[in-house]
């Protein structure tokens, strides 16, 4: 089983669409959880952190589910600007070690 | 705002050379990490490095990896005898994580490493 699974992409949407993404992880142990973006051939950007009692940040909803080791990202009035790939990020061992997901590309069409 | 930086941006190098990477991490930043992102591929951690020593290492990381944060601002890569297929981006990160523990990570543009 991989570390940190992925739904399988692209997902193709039109503009103002609602979008989720959904990740699991293994290792149960896994300390705090991340959504980051990545632009082609750039850097990894940090999109939220996922907490347990889940956030929010405008447009954007994260969610943790603990007992089923299920991170969830639900992108709602989705902008053209929204399209890249959303990777789900974990951390284990004190926050030391750091597994990242495949990744789901997003298309955003208008 | 503060962010990472990372010198060169594209490396080409013959196999069998050595190579050093170099970041500067975000200046109040005291964990530091290597990624590396085959093309068409997941990003895969190598190294964190903390208080002057290795604090967690992937298996990619093997003898021929090293990392040196040699001055207050530095934080090196080397790769001693490259192969093909260290043909990859190197990502640079940094974090200060919070009291809860919350390690949010900020990366550099990365360097482009071409082996031939």
């Amino acid at each position: 089983r991989k570390e940190v699974e992925q739904d399988p992409g692209p997902f193709n949407v039109p503009e103002g669409a609602t979008v989720a993404f959904n990740c699991t992880y293994s290792n149960s142990a896994s300390q705090s959880f991340f959504w980051y973006r990545q632009d082609c051939r750039k850097e990894p950007k940090l999109l939220m952190s996922v907490y347990s009692s889940g956030n929010e940040d405008g447009r954007f909803t994260a969610q943790l589910n603990r007992a089923s080791q299920y991170i969830s990202l639900l992108i709602r009035d989705s902008k053209l600007s929204d399209s890249a790939t959303y990777l789900c990020v974990v951390n284990e061992d004190g926050g030391f070690k750091t597994i990242f997901g495949a990744g789901t590309r997003l298309f955003v069409k208008a | 705002e503060p962010e990472v930086t990372q010198t060169p941006s594209h490396q080409v190098t013959q196999m069998g050379q050595e190579v050093i990477l170099r970041c500067v991490p975000i200046s109040n930043h005291l964990y530091f990490y290597w990624y590396r992102q085959i093309l068409g591929q997941k990003v895969e951690f190598l190294v964190s490095f903390y208080n002057n020593e290795i604090s967690e290492k992937s298996e990619i990381f093997d003898d021929q990896f090293s990392v040196e944060r040699p001055d207050g601002s530095n934080f090196t890569l080397k790769i001693r005898s490259t192969k093909l297929e260290d043909s990859a981006m190197y990502f640079c990160a940094s974090s200060q994580p919070a009291a809860s523990s919350y390690n949010e990570q900020f990366f550099g543009p990365g360097t482009r490493l071409t082996v031939l």
